[in-house]
């Protein structure tokens, strides 16, 4: 199985600071179509998960262009510009190129 | 607008089986490259991905829980269902379906139903 390793697991942010989560995958998430299938969810507390970022970087609909994806191969990041208030939450990476489709173990953002 | 919604029993007794039913809408299983998984999340703890079916009737399951699973389709109810055997209490959950479609995986959650397993 493909491990995500995620970075930090906690992670304290002031308002208005940018924030940054790492996640690495034991194998490389480049696929055999040349796509990386790398996806970010947010989940806020008491919610279901939601779907922040498909294929590294491409944001999904609704969701704020503070929230950035990048990285390639088996290195990954989130940022977020500016956190607000209702970024808290747990975000966790989670890869869909191999069999079976693994997630992070989640980085719990809060408000410092 | 698509939806998901999960049903099923809130408390099993262990060695039982548990059906988990997602009922959709917005949407159809077949058509090509569609697919709805199950995700879980116990108390507390990280996603874990249990298994998706496709249009096709292609089926996958997580290689742990493999012998344990069983996830079929009812494309003219809108209905994909779960059933997992010999419950133990490791299993209590919040137990998630989710859209899928091939290379987009898991765009829309449903809400989740929690299972609680104990005697």
């Amino acid at each position: 199985d493909v491990v995500m390793t995620q970075s930090p697991i906690s992670l304290p942010v002031t308002l208005g600071q940018p924030a940054s989560i790492s996640c690495r995958s034991s194998q490389s998430l480049i696929y055999s179509d040349g796509n990386t299938y790398l996806n970010w969810f947010q989940q806020r507390p008491g919610q279901s998960p939601r779907r922040l970022i498909y294929k590294v970087s491409t944001r999904d609909s609704g969701v704020p262009d503070r929230f950035s994806g990048s990285g390639s191969g088996t290195d990954f990041t989130l940022q977020i510009s500016r956190v607000e208030a209702e970024d808290v939450g747990v975000y966790y990476c989670m890869q869909g190129t191999h069999w079976p489709l693994t997630f992070g173990q989640g980085t719990k953002l809060e408000i410092k | 607008q698509i939806t998901l919604k999960e049903s099923g029993p809130t408390l099993v007794k262990p060695t039982q089986t548990l059906t988990l039913t997602c009922a959709f809408s917005e949407f159809s299983l077949s058509t090509s490259g569609v697919g709805v998984g199950w995700i879980r999340q116990p108390p507390g703890k990280a996603l874990e991905w249990l298994a998706l079916i496709y249009w096709n009737d292609d089926k996958r399951y997580s290689p742990s829980l493999k012998s344990r699973l069983t996830i079929t389709k009812d494309t003219s109810k809108n209905h994909v269902v779960l059933t997992m055997t010999n419950m133990d209490p490791v299993d209590t959950a919040t137990y998630y379906c989710a859209h899928h479609h091939v290379g987009n995986a898991f765009d829309i959650w449903g809400q989740g139903t929690m299972v609680t397993v104990s005697s």
